[in-house]
């Protein structure tokens, strides 16, 4: 079974700043797919980013970025320019490639505060 | 709003009885997800169906039933409920029938609150 650990229980950063949020994983699979996933208040689960972990390359979607680390079954999340907007719960999370069924395992969270 | 539509909104019932949470996919996605997010066990996948058959389970209880129906809307159905199952219970949907690179698109979730 996989398992996914977010660490950060809480984080806060300040407006403009860049923070980094942390997952470990862990599994025996080689082909799955690694997410973050945002919670605002309002309780929608949004997708953030997405890694397949066949790619070397690090994801990125505008001020969003991973840190993919395939053989410590690390990948951290990079926020730079941190917003107010982005306050809200960063939920980790892993699906095994089966090709019939993608479930999501998800880690713990990590609730972050933007401040001014 | 990502397409996926889940009614009630919220529901307040008491133990021992039984309510149904409906989800309604994207349009063309074939497969539906259940989550159910709880202050003790966070998010956990329940059960997954493609195009009207179950393909995935997980920590479901007994209780606890959904199915996919032919125009694709699911529907969650929790019986003999008790206290422990207060929680927010989402639905999402993707296009495939897997593969983890196929983005699930969740909806709003169904606070369901036993007293």
């Amino acid at each position: 079974a996989q398992t996914v650990t977010q660490s950060q229980p809480e984080m806060s950063v300040q407006e403009a700043e860049t923070v980094t949020l942390s997952c470990t994983y862990d599994t025996s699979e080689s082909n799955y797919y690694l997410f973050w996933y945002k919670q605002p208040p309002s309780r929608q689960m949004i997708l953030v980013i997405r890694q397949e972990a066949y790619k070397q390359q690090n994801a990125t979607e505008n001020r969003f970025s991973v840190n993919f680390q395939k053989a410590a079954k690390s990948f951290s999340l990079k926020i730079s320019d941190s917003q107010l907007g982005d306050t809200a719960m960063y939920f980790c999370a892993f699906a095994q490639n089966t090709g019939t069924a993608s479930k999501l395992t998800f880690g713990t969270g990590t609730r972050l505060q933007v401040t001014l | 709003d990502s397409g996926v539509t889940q009614t009630p909104k919220h529901l307040i019932t008491a133990t021992g009885q039984r309510v149904t949470l409906r989800c309604s996919p994207r349009s063309g996605d074939l497969s539906v997800y259940w989550y159910q997010q709880s202050l003790d066990q966070g998010l956990q996948f329940l059960i997954q169906y493609y195009n009207g058959e179950e393909r995935a389970k997980g920590n479901i209880l007994e209780r606890f039933s959904a199915q996919q129906f032919p125009d694709l809307h699911s529907e969650l159905n929790l019986s003999s409920l008790e206290l422990g199952d207060s929680a927010l219970y989402f639905c999402a949907s993707s296009s495939p029938p897997g593969g983890g690179a196929s983005e699930q698109f969740f909806g709003p979730g169904t606070r369901l609150t036993v007293l």
